[in-house]
């Protein structure tokens, strides 16, 4: 099963701005867009973002997503200690009728 | 509010079988597709299949096709995953999660299966 390609890890300071990626192909986030999720060490998964960049309420003003292409990023500005989880984008493969994830990104705020 | 109780950790041993729940509540069950998804100790999200309790039209990722089986009664709003003979490598924590605009909008507290002799 074709899934998404995300870096491992991103390191950056507090205050600082974070851009993370996802790479898909046209079937996925070329196609559907991407969806953003973000996991808490013993927690379960919580969106951030869907279709790009549409925010379930609730969800802060600093976390924001956009597609260029096949590739979608997840912008977190104004890093705080809260920020440090793992990241996980996901899309809806239409060609594999199948739902993909990312392998995760691993965000420390140091 | 939305919401999707799981039913509490198990443990299992190799060649038992197992049916985990998911209830929904604060929306319309039937209207929304429900994902089950597998994280291994440490590791990251996998996709195992979908069902969409109106029809029960289900469909699985070719990772788990033949190895779990999703259903649905939609009376009680719930979701099931099951087993039919568990193995070893499946321990890990199962989360279902409530579909929206192609993405888990709402997502269970996690279900902990272990498997162990």
């Amino acid at each position: 099963q074709a899934g998404l390609t995300q870096p491992p890890s991103v390191s950056k300071g507090l205050r600082q701005t974070a851009t993370l990626t996802c790479t898909g192909n046209s079937n996925n986030v070329g196609n559907q867009g991407a969806a953003w999720l973000q996991q808490h060490q013993g927690h379960p998964p919580k969106l951030l973002s869907y279709r790009n960049n549409n925010r379930p309420s609730g969800i802060s003003e600093r976390f924001s997503a956009s597609r260029s292409g096949n590739t979608a990023s997840l912008t977190i500005t104004g890093l705080q200690p809260e920020d440090e989880a793992d990241y996980y984008c996901s899309a809806w493969d239409s060609s594999l009728s199948a739902w993909v994830f990312g392998g995760g990104t691993k965000l420390t705020v140091l | 509010e939305v919401q999707l109780v799981q039913s509490g950790a198990e443990v299992k041993k190799p060649g038992e079988s197992l049916k985990i729940s998911c209830k929904g509540s604060g929306y319309s069950f039937t209207s929304y597709w429900i994902g089950w998804v597998r994280q291994m100790p440490g590791k990251g999200l996998e996709w195992m299949g979908i069902i969409y309790p109106g029809d029960s039209d289900t469909r699985y990722s070719p990772s788990f096709q033949g190895q779990v089986t999703i259903s649905a009664d939609k009376s009680i709003s719930t979701a099931y995953l099951q087993w039919s003979s568990l193995k070893a490598s499946d321990t890990a924590m199962y989360y279902c999660a409530r579909l929206e605009q192609l993405a888990g909008r709402n997502w269970g507290q996690g279900t902990l299966v272990t498997v162990s002799s």
